[in-house]
């Protein structure tokens, strides 16, 4: 069965610090990938997509970047953050294979910039 | 692009009730309807999603119903439950397809008294 991961759970950062979040999908192969955003209380924003390695799209300008070094890895990260960067981040897979078109979503993790 | 609307944006009701959300989409070339319920601190899960060859599907006290001429789409969750409460989310499948983006509502907290 396919599994997702995502570390760290929360993360504490003050602004201006590097970030690295991690999302790795176990059990699929060429997967889609997906970066999202949820501000407190909000919607879904949908940051970056990805349909195979080194292949990243950009859905808002911003102060983050997205990287896909493995098949199954994807890699969010920011050289300064900001104060706004704040909010949950989540991962989302798709085996586009199956023609499902079903998106599966990660455990999430809490970023807070002070 | 493909616009999501969705209401109400909180709905409060007694348990055994049933509730309804309803969404609303831009793009008549959308063919794929997932809804997603989200507890408090984790990432959304999906519960059930419709395709734009059917009109209606149901799973236990779960239903959903399409109405592509009107470019709507409705949850219906009967008999509710304490358990029932979270944010529910509505999406849409974008254009173009190869990329499996969703676009989401903007949510519905659900609060299920007993």
């Amino acid at each position: 069965s396919q599994t997702i991961h995502q570390w760290p759970a929360t993360l504490v950062q003050p602004v201006g610090s590097p970030l690295s979040l991690e999302c790795t999908v176990e059990g699929t192969s060429n997967p889609n990938l997906y970066w999202y955003r949820q501000a407190a209380g909000r919607g879904l924003q949908l940051l970056f997509y990805s349909v195979g390695i080194g292949q990243i799209s950009s859905e808002v300008p911003q102060n983050l970047s997205a990287s896909r070094p493995q098949d199954r890895q994807f890699i969010l990260s920011s050289k300064k953050l900001l104060l706004s960067d704040s909010g949950f981040y989540l991962c989302a897979w798709i085996f586009p294979g199956l023609g499902l078109h079903t998106q599966y979503f990660g455990p999430g993790t809490r970023l807070t910039v002070l | 692009g493909e616009n999501v609307e969705q209401h109400p944006s909180t709905l409060s009701v007694q348990e055994g009730d049933s509730a309804v959300i309803k969404c609303t989409y831009s793009d008549s070339a959308s063919n794929y309807f997932p809804w997603y319920k989200q507890e408090l601190g984790k990432g959304p899960q999906l519960i059930i999603d419709i395709r734009s060859n059917v009109g209606e599907k149901k799973d236990q006290r779960i239903a959903v119903t399409l109405n592509k001429t009107a470019k709507h789409f409705s949850l219906h969750i009967t008999e509710t439950q304490p358990e029932d409460s979270a944010v529910y989310f509505c999406a849409a499948r974008a254009l173009p397809a190869n990329t499996d983006k969703l676009i989401f509502g903007t949510g519905t907290r659900l609060q299920v008294f007993p």
